[in-house]
């Protein structure tokens, strides 16, 4: 069974804090790692993805992964209270096929 | 990002009746779509894959006559719920990927009221 494991929070941080989010994986053979927010009532948007060990910034948000310990962080910066919202964190296991979701973090970020 | 629109957003319909929920890729060729189910406050289901020109390969504990999904273009899937039932109220989701491609964007979802 592949899982992703993901705290459920909620995680709370001020204004102006760094918010980290962590998800680990159980297939060591997925491709590549994606970070969805999802705010109450909608739909998932997409805010990055990534493939590569290492680290990759998109504005004030930083992806991490590290496949030899199966572990994908999402930092965000100066966190704005407009980011409190559920983060999914999802895997490729092969391209084509579905995405695997964790079961998401919920962020609040207090003014 | 690559634009998937929902159509509708919003529907009510009586205990019975069927409903049919689109889902376009804007603005690319949608070779998989993936149908999605959440109820509130829990997380994500995925109901079934599409591929066009193929049948839906539905995940387990879906029912595949009652979901009816067609993808009859690169850039149209369908869900139709049939015989609705007040349980089958939620949020569906549609969600497409291009082929070559890493990301999966989302449609906006329909949420479904069955009364």
């Amino acid at each position: 069974q592949k899982e992703v494991e993901q705290n459920s929070g909620p995680l709370s941080v001020p204004e102006g804090a760094i918010a980290s989010l962590n998800c680990t994986y159980s297939d060591r053979g997925s491709q590549s790692f994606f970070w969805y927010r999802q705010y109450s009532g909608k739909s998932p948007e997409l805010i990055m993805f990534i493939y590569s060990n290492g680290d990759k910034e998109d504005g004030r948000f930083t992806a991490q992964l590290n496949k030899a310990s199966q572990y994908v962080s999402l930092l965000i910066r100066d966190s704005q209270p407009s980011d409190s919202a559920t983060y999914l964190c999802a895997v490729d296991p092969q391209a084509g096929t579905a995405l695997i979701f964790g079961k998401g973090t919920t962020l609040s970020v207090s003014s | 990002g690559a634009v998937v629109s929902q159509h509708p957003s919003r529907v009510i319909c009586k205990s019975g009746t069927s409903v049919k929920i689109e889902c376009r890729s804007l603005d690319f060729q949608a070779t998989t779509m993936f149908w999605y189910r959440q109820f509130p406050k829990q997380s994500l289901m995925l109901m079934a894959t599409s591929n066009e020109g193929s049948k839906a390969t539905y995940e387990q504990g879906v029912e595949k006559d009652k979901f009816l999904i067609n993808h009859a273009s690169l850039t149209l899937s369908t869900l139709t719920v049939t015989s609705a039932h007040p349980e089958d109220s939620s949020f569906y989701i549609c969600s497409a990927r291009d082929g070559g491609a890493y990301e999966q964007y989302f449609g906006p979802g329909t949420r479904l009221t069955v009364t």
